[in-house]
């Protein structure tokens, strides 16, 4: 149980175009998804937090307006690199949470998107 | 700004080794994960801690919360080269469901 699928798991595009990356909870309900980056080597680094229903809440830093998110139903929700350039090359990985009362605040990982910027 | 600073930064042992590696930080954490990642995968997590002083193992693998919930430690018997990956531990603080992920550790298990 508690599996999280992201598509594509790789993608390449041309800088100057946008790149729609999606995150599904296959067998629960995500109350909220998470939406983190990864640079080779390093750590994962929280992009955004988004909540079925509503606007997502993004880290300082981010770029709402570069980083769309939407989180419109309970098990979908999608992140578009907008205008991509060739520093938005990355490892984007999404997590899921039920959020069920009574249980600790797990999060569900997506084996992560590459994304490379030509 | 949180941070969970984890030590080392990279490991390189010998199969049958015995390792720890540290997550520390000056904030309190409700709760604390630990996950293994490998190579082009999200990370797969490997234990949950809420209670300060806990003490979990899983097979090879001891996980330990500070009694102040401020730091955690996982320390890996006999190591082996399935263990080679990256160890990351996330902590999340009371009234927020974030994780903040600490800066990871390498590790590398030459056969």
């Amino acid at each position: 149980g508690a599996v999280v699928s992201q598509h594509p798991s790789r993608v390449i595009c041309k800088s100057g175009t946008s790149v729609k990356i999606e995150c599904r909870s296959l067998d629960f309900q995500a109350t909220t998804m998470f939406w983190y980056r990864q640079f080779p080597k390093q750590s994962l680094m929280l992009m955004a937090t988004s909540n079925e229903g509503s606007k997502a809440t993004y880290e300082q830093g981010v770029e709402k307006d570069k980083f769309l998110i939407n989180h419109a139903s309970l098990t979908l929700s999608t992140l578009t690199v907008t205008s991509a350039h060739p520093e938005d090359s990355s490892f984007y990985i999404c997590s899921a949470s039920p959020r069920l009362a009574g249980l600790t605040d797990t999060q569900y990982f997506g084996p992560g998107t590459r994304l490379t910027v030509l | 700004t949180q941070l969970l600073e984890q030590s080392p930064q990279f490991l390189s042992i010998q199969e049958g080794e015995n390792l720890t590696v540290y997550c520390n930080s000056s904030s309190v954490f409700s709760s604390l994960q630990w996950y293994r990642q490998e190579p082009g995968e999200g990370p797969v997590l490997l234990v949950t801690v809420v209670t300060g002083g806990e003490v979990k193992k899983l097979k090879r693998l001891t996980f330990q919360f500070g009694d102040a919930r401020k730091d955690s430690s996982l320390h890996i018997t006999a190591a082996q080269p399935g263990d080679t990956g990256l160890y990351l531990c996330a902590g999340t603080t009371s009234g927020t469901y974030k994780y903040i992920f600490g800066t990871g550790t390498r590790l590398k298990v030459l056969a």
